[in-house]
């Protein structure tokens, strides 16, 4: 069965340190992955989506980054994270229309 | 763009009532999903509908897709502690030309249960 993984859980970072958060998918070839962000436990957003190796949307124009760099890894990053990076961080895989989430990780920027 | 309005936005209710919450779309979904996410936790699919008049039971759940295919419900019947959490709805526009089809979500329906 396929499964998704998702770490760290929470992460307390500084204003202008750079981030990573990995995710990673078992269980199934090519899957379509995406970055949501959920601000104060509502609201999805999306933030980038990918449908293959090193093939990357942005659905928004902001301070992070992705990348794939295999099939079934996906990496959210940035450079120098500001304090409305907060929130909670979300990575999905979808299997036709269905979208399946990881754990999240809650990010805090201090 | 797609606007997909939820509600109640939240709910207050006594154990053992039932729960309903809705979804209203501008446009025409081809899919609707709803998720229920816990405290901390990523959303867990409970119902997928793919076919407008649709009708999907999980348990205490049922869920149904509008026939004018820009709605859908959730009702669940008897409601008990573990079911406090986030519900949320999403619906797949035919029409979005992104990520093979953007699901939308909904904002949300708290839900508190008193023991």
């Amino acid at each position: 069965s396929q499964t998704i993984h998702q770490w760290p859980a929470t992460l307390v970072q500084p204003v202008g340190s750079p981030l990573s958060l990995e995710c990673t998918v078992e269980g199934t070839s090519n899957p379509n992955l995406y970055w949501y962000r959920q601000a104060a436990g509502r609201g999805l957003q999306l933030l980038f989506y990918s449908v293959g190796i090193g093939q990357i949307s942005s659905e928004v124009p902001q301070n992070l980054s992705a990348s794939r760099p295999q099939d079934r890894q996906f990496i959210l990053s940035s450079k120098k994270l500001l304090l409305s990076d907060s929130g909670f961080y979300l990575c999905a895989w979808r299997q036709n229309t269905e979208a399946f989430f990881g754990q999240g990780t809650r990010l805090t920027v201090v | 763009g797609q606007q997909l309005n939820q509600s109640p936005q939240s709910m207050f209710i006594q154990e053992g009532e039932d729960v309903s919450m809705n979804c209203t779309s501008s446009s025409i979904f081809n899919t609707w999903l709803w998720y229920k996410q816990d405290p901390g936790e990523g959303p867990v699919l409970l119902i997928a509908l793919y076919k407008a008049g649709e009708l999907t039971s999980n348990g205490r759940l049922t869920a149904q897709f509008g026939i004018t295919r820009k709605d859908s419900f959730l009702n669940i019947s008897a409601s008990i502690p573990s079911d406090v959490g986030i519900y949320f709805c999403a619906g797949q526009d035919p029409n979005y030309g992104g990520s093979q089809g953007n699901l939308i979500f909904g904002k949300g329906t708290k839900l508190s249960v008193k023991p």
